[in-house]
């Protein structure tokens, strides 16, 4: 079954203490991406990459870091988390070719303290 | 930043009832994505439009690229009370020479829908 694994799904933190989210897909995608929802905001991208070693920055970078050093898993660090980065958060992969495949995974709903 | 602007912000509705949205961008979109959140879940892709003028349809669901490339709207007929969820635009912008921009979506606020039966 084609999935997006995200873990934790619920993580309750304090102000900078660091913290990694994990992601991970099985379909063998090349595009991998971030996203934070906010009420009335929408999905914001924080970060997406486009294969191992290569990422860029989305609309809402700072205070985030990113790696890609395996095609299946993208994770997403905070090095110092703070109130405003109390959010739900999406992983999401999606394919080169066409038709558009985009798959999100489950979410992870981060409060910082 | 690339900013869309989806409206309407909420719908409420009868079952039975066509349901319109539709997105404006400032700047133009090489793609058109429509996607539908349901509670607790992450979004799925409904409909991808690829061409500016492009009219898309998925059972009940039909989508359109603006022709100035700045604009998209979907149309939900017959809603049931399945279709309650929040429904949001994404644009995708004209490639650059390496294909970058592939990865980069920009996604409109959301509107809400609810469907009463």
């Amino acid at each position: 079954e084609a999935q997006v694994t995200q873990n934790p799904r619920y993580l309750i933190t304090v102000t900078g203490k660091k913290l990694t989210v994990t992601c991970s897909q099985n379909m063998n995608h090349e595009y991998m991406s971030w996203y934070r929802q906010d009420p009335g905001l929408g999905l914001r991208q924080i970060y997406y990459s486009m294969n191992v070693e290569v990422t860029d920055k989305g609309d809402v970078p700072e205070g985030y870091k990113v790696s890609r050093k395996e095609k299946r898993n993208f994770p997403l660090i905070l090095e110092s988390p703070s109130p405003n980065q109390t959010s739900l958060y999406f992983c999401a992969s999606r394919g080169s070719r066409l038709p558009d495949t985009q798959y999100f995974g489950p979410g992870t709903r981060l409060t910082v303290l | 930043g690339q900013q869309l602007n989806q409206s309407p912000q909420s719908m409420f509705i009868q079952e039975g009832e066509d349901v319109s949205m539709n997105c404006t961008s400032s700047s133009i979109f090489n793609t058109w994505l429509w996607y539908k959140q349901d509670p607790g879940e992450g979004p799925v892709l409904l409909i991808a439009l690829y061409k500016a003028g492009e009219l898309t349809s998925n059972g009940r669901l039909t989508a359109q690229f603006g022709i100035t490339r700045k604009d998209s709207f979907l149309n939900i007929s017959a809603s049931i009370p399945s279709d309650v969820g929040i429904y949001f635009c994404a644009g995708q912008p004209i490639f650059n020479a390496g294909g970058t921009s592939y990865g980069k979506l920009t996604f409109g606020q959301g509107t809400i829908l609810t469907v009463h039966p």
